[in-house]
């Protein structure tokens, strides 16, 4: 029953390394999100992506970008992590239809915790 | 989007009903209330929303106050695995991409 599925659960990467974090929906949804989440910060939206190649910067894009070639999948990347992108990051999806029950529902995976050395 | 208080933290015993009260007395006509709920290292699920009347689902029960500026999530009959970090948002139903998670209430449910 697993419905927005992240790559990997568990990163321990070096600091200038270049970082792939892989987010696959299987819900059709248009919309697709990266968050970060952080002790005493919350969530932040990074980017977000509502349609196939298309993106928009949420709250805190510096450092990051983003890739959607297809519509199930959204990647996040880092072009050169540093120690200060030590953080769980969670991708979500949601339905994009307007007026649709589940309009603003959106559902997470797993999450995705990255530590930087 | 209306902005929303919560308690920081509650607990409640095994078996026993949690309420987790929510306030947004500066919500709007045509804002839902939604409520999440995040256990210990994975991401957040959502439970349930409504517009004015309560709801139930599976999960929870929503009430909403009558003039709308607060609501109380029920978990009828907590259990363990219940421990979590709940979101109470409001937003506009058709409108936006950005959903605003505030710090939530921790809920501990001691056996």
């Amino acid at each position: 029953d697993v419905k927005v599925t992240q790559s990997s659960r568990y990163l321990v990467k070096r600091t200038g390394e270049k970082v792939f974090l892989e987010c696959v929906q299987d819900m059709d949804h248009e919309n697709m999100f990266w968050y970060r989440q952080d002790p005493g910060l919350g969530l932040r939206l990074i980017y977000f992506s509502y349609d196939v190649k298309m993106k928009e910067k949420g709250d805190i894009p510096e450092g990051y970008s983003v890739s959607r070639e297809k519509k199930e999948r959204f990647s996040l990347i880092l072009e050169s992590a540093s120690t200060n992108q030590t953080s769980m990051y969670l991708c979500a999806s949601k339905d994009g239809t307007r007026g649709s029950l589940g309009a603003n529902v959106l559902t997470f995976g797993a999450g995705s915790r990255l530590t930087v050395l | 989007d209306a902005k929303t208080t919560q308690p920081p933290s509650m607990d409640c015993a095994e078996g026993r009903a949690a309420n987790l009260p929510c306030n947004h007395s500066t919500i709007s006509g045509n804002e839902y209330v939604y409520w999440y709920r995040q256990i210990h290292s994975q991401g957040p699920q959502y439970i349930i929303h409504g517009l004015k009347n309560n709801e139930t689902n599976e999960m929870a029960s929503l009430i909403i106050t009558e003039d709308r500026k607060s609501s109380t999530l029920i978990l009828p009959h907590a259990t363990l695995r219940d421990t979590a970090v709940y979101y109470c948002i409001v937003r506009g139903y058709t409108g936006g991409f950005k959903t605003i998670f505030g710090a939530g209430t921790r809920l501990f449910v001691k056996a």
